[in-house]
């Protein structure tokens, strides 16, 4: 069964800083997907970014960038110029052959004004 | 375009009461539909997924069943609600963008159970 790890619970950074977001993940499929989704306090879950496991390069979208390490089963994500519209729970989601999506734990991130 | 609406936003309900969460699409057909539960502070947990019409699929046993009577129609049941079924419950979609297999998520139902 696959999972997903995101090992930061919180974070915090002040407004228009970098952060990044930690997430690892386990499956036994060659042939997978990688996403970031953001809730914010509204609960709403919005898709960030998503990446194929093909595919070496990294998944950009505006200010949203992911650094996935195949090898090492990582998938974090960078946000520049942090807003404070970006203030939400992040999380990590994973899905394979069986097109169900895993999700992790989340980390709930706080940008300081 | 697509979209998906889901009601009600929030519902209040005693124990042993029962339970109706509808969840529609509109702007696809034939789509995969899901439901997720999230409980307080924790990440989402898929409850059922559906196929196609009448086609369910349960991930976690439970107190809660889903049908599916039309083709972009999916509703979470209870007969009996219990305290454990509190919590945050979203619907979603899903389609190919490209090779990749989206979701995409209904704004969600909160539910308390007193």
């Amino acid at each position: 069964a696959q999972t997903v790890t995101q090992s930061q619970p919180e974070m915090s950074v002040q407004e228009a800083e970098t952060v990044t977001l930690s997430c690892t993940y386990d499956t036994s499929e060659n042939n997978y997907y990688l996403f970031w989704y953001k809730q914010p306090p509204s609960r709403q879950m919005i898709l960030v970014i998503r990446q194929e496991a093909y595919k070496q390069q990294n998944a950009t979208e505006n200010r949203f960038s992911v650094n996935f390490q195949k090898a090492a089963k990582s998938f974090s994500l960078k946000i520049s110029d942090s807003q404070l519209g970006d203030t939400a729970m992040y999380f990590c989601a994973l899905i394979d052959g069986n097109e169900k999506l895993t999700f992790g734990t989340g980390t709930r991130l706080t940008i300081i004004p | 375009s697509q979209t998906i609406h889901q009601w009600p936003a929030t519902l209040v309900q005693p124990v042993g009461s029962p339970l109706s969460l509808e969840c529609t699409v509109e702007g696809t057909s034939n789509p995969n539909l899901y439901w997720y539960r999230q409980a307080a502070g924790r990440g989402l947990q898929l409850l059922f997924y559906s196929v196609g019409i009448g086609q369910i699929s349960s991930e976690v046993p439970q107190n809660l069943s889903a049908s599916r009577p039309q083709d972009r129609q999916f509703i979470l049941s209870s007969k009996k609600l219990l305290l454990s079924d509190s919590g945050f419950y979203l619907c979603a979609w899903s389609e190919y963008a490209g090779r990749i297999l989206t979701q995409h998520f209904g704004d969600g139902t909160r539910l308390s159970i007193l």
